[in-house]
């Protein structure tokens, strides 16, 4: 167990609703990452930090955006979600000295 | 070409025999490379990282890595019907920068009984 909590784990929205979702981890690692899992297309970066208020985009970061103003806290936010981010969206610390990943057990949302 | 090419499957295999999974890589400046399980429905987990060239064994699972051919395989033996999932094959290229995984779409495995 990796200490990471996500939340919501499902959330059904309207399209042109802001959401967030929100990454917790208790074991103080620097680095935290955002997936989106689609059918098809595997996992696929949408953005991470690599320390308080340290971040970066990742591969399909259009129309999402991130804080990290604690430690153990990283929000994406979608300020107005599309049916295009209907997804599963799954955080990841990394482990320093190794690289490895480790998720948590992922968010689900659906925007109608 | 993608960056991490896996085939998707699905692959069957009978239960008691060898699953080989493979995947290959476009960054020849790679260094790190991890193999995930994940359960329908369930998040991604670590079954193996490998670093250098050659294999990397624990339990029934046995990790090969070629960096001159740039791909890497997993080999699950005596294969269990619990074995059943998608297998992601995850890369750390140097020219994405570093820090920062590219996955594969993955390949679905289902052990036949």
């Amino acid at each position: 167990d990796a200490g990471i909590t996500q939340s919501p784990r499902h959330k059904v929205t309207e399209t042109g609703t802001p959401v967030t979702l929100r990454c917790h981890q208790t074991e103080n690692h620097r680095y935290m990452y955002w997936y989106r899992q689609d059918p098809g297309h595997g996992l696929r970066l949408i953005h991470y930090s690599y320390g308080v208020k340290d971040t970066d985009k990742g591969e399909v970061s259009d129309g999402y955006s991130v804080s990290r103003s604690k430690t153990e806290d990283f929000l994406l936010t979608l300020e107005s979600a599309t049916s295009s981010q209907t997804s599963v969206y799954f955080c990841a610390i990394r482990a320093s000295l190794t690289g490895e990943l480790f998720f948590g057990e992922g968010s689900r949302l659906t925007v109608l | 070409q993608k960056e991490v090419e896996q085939n998707s499957g699905p692959l069957s295999v009978p239960e008691g025999a060898i699953a080989s999974l493979n995947c290959t890589y476009s960054d020849r400046g790679s260094q790190s490379f991890f193999w995930y399980r994940q359960y329908s429905g369930k998040s991604p987990e670590l079954i193996m990282s490998i670093y250098s060239n050659g294999d990397k064994e624990d339990g029934r699972f046995t990790a090969q890595l070629n960096k001159a051919s740039q791909y890497v395989s997993l080999l699950i033996r005596d294969s269990q019907p619990s074995d059943s999932a998608t297998y992601l094959c995850a890369v750390e290229p140097v020219n994405s920068g570093n820090e920062k995984l590219t996955f594969g779409t993955g390949t679905r495995l289902t052990i036949i009984p």
